[in-house]
């Protein structure tokens, strides 16, 4: 299993420009979410999707879109980038049964907005 | 939305000592994670935890529920276990849908 990947690793954007961060898993996860990570913080939730079909926002969903279209695919769209989107961005997936919920991050992907 | 603090904020120890990192939340939770981020960036779970103990080598932890706080242990330190301790939870009340809300973190640098 490769577990979560993301790609790009690494993304320098100008102010304005619209790119999108992909999020792949292989362990047949419903549960996926995406996250940011700024400087000296932990992560804060920016959407998140129970299954195929269904996302809902997190707690800094603005200038970000995402769709699940597939069990495995969670794409996060940045429609205008602005400097302040400047972060670490981690993808993250987890088993949606009862029990164990242990959530597996993605490597990150690091953007500059200029 | 649920708080999370964690204490100390930072932590620098000599290689063989023991460490205890504290994470207090202001809910009830149905999940709690604690999770290892290396030097290099990437998040390794370390114990899905919402109560009770757990071990796993030199690593343990122990959630409290009812009093809202869990323990995270470390004995015999080593170099390679330097990183930045995240505590996360997501609140009770509903499906647990791995929404989870991140303390602050508690960095640890230990020297040889």
């Amino acid at each position: 299993n490769a577990g979560v990947t993301q790609t790009p690793k690494f993304q320098v954007l100008k102010t304005g420009q619209s790119m999108t961060l992909q999020c792949a898993q292989d362990m047949n996860h419903e549960y996926m979410s995406w996250y940011r990570q700024d400087p000296g913080m932990g992560l804060r939730l920016i959407h998140y999707s129970v299954g195929a079909g269904i996302t809902d926002q997190g707690e800094v969903p603005n200038g970000y879109n995402v769709s699940r279209s597939t069990t495995e695919d969670f794409p996060l769209r940045l429609l205008s980038a602005a400097p302040s989107q400047t972060s670490v961005y981690f993808c993250a997936s987890s088993y949606s049964g009862t029990g164990l919920k242990t959530q597996y991050f993605g490597p990150g992907t690091r953007l500059l907005v200029l | 939305g649920i708080q999370v603090e964690q204490s100390p904020p930072d932590l620098i120890l000599q290689e063989g000592a023991n460490s205890t990192l504290r994470c207090n939340f202001s809910d009830s939770v149905n999940n709690l994670q604690w999770f290892h981020q290396n030097p290099w960036g990437q998040l390794i779970n370390l114990f899905y935890i919402p109560s009770g103990t757990k071990q796993n080598g030199r690593l343990s932890a122990t959630t409290v529920a009812t009093e809202r706080y869990s323990l995270l242990y470390i004995s015999s330190s080593q170099t390679t276990d330097s990183g930045v301790y995240f505590c996360a939870v997501e609140r009770a009340g509903g499906t647990s849908y791995g929404k989870l809300t991140f303390g602050q973190g508690t960095i640890l640098t230990v020297h040889p």
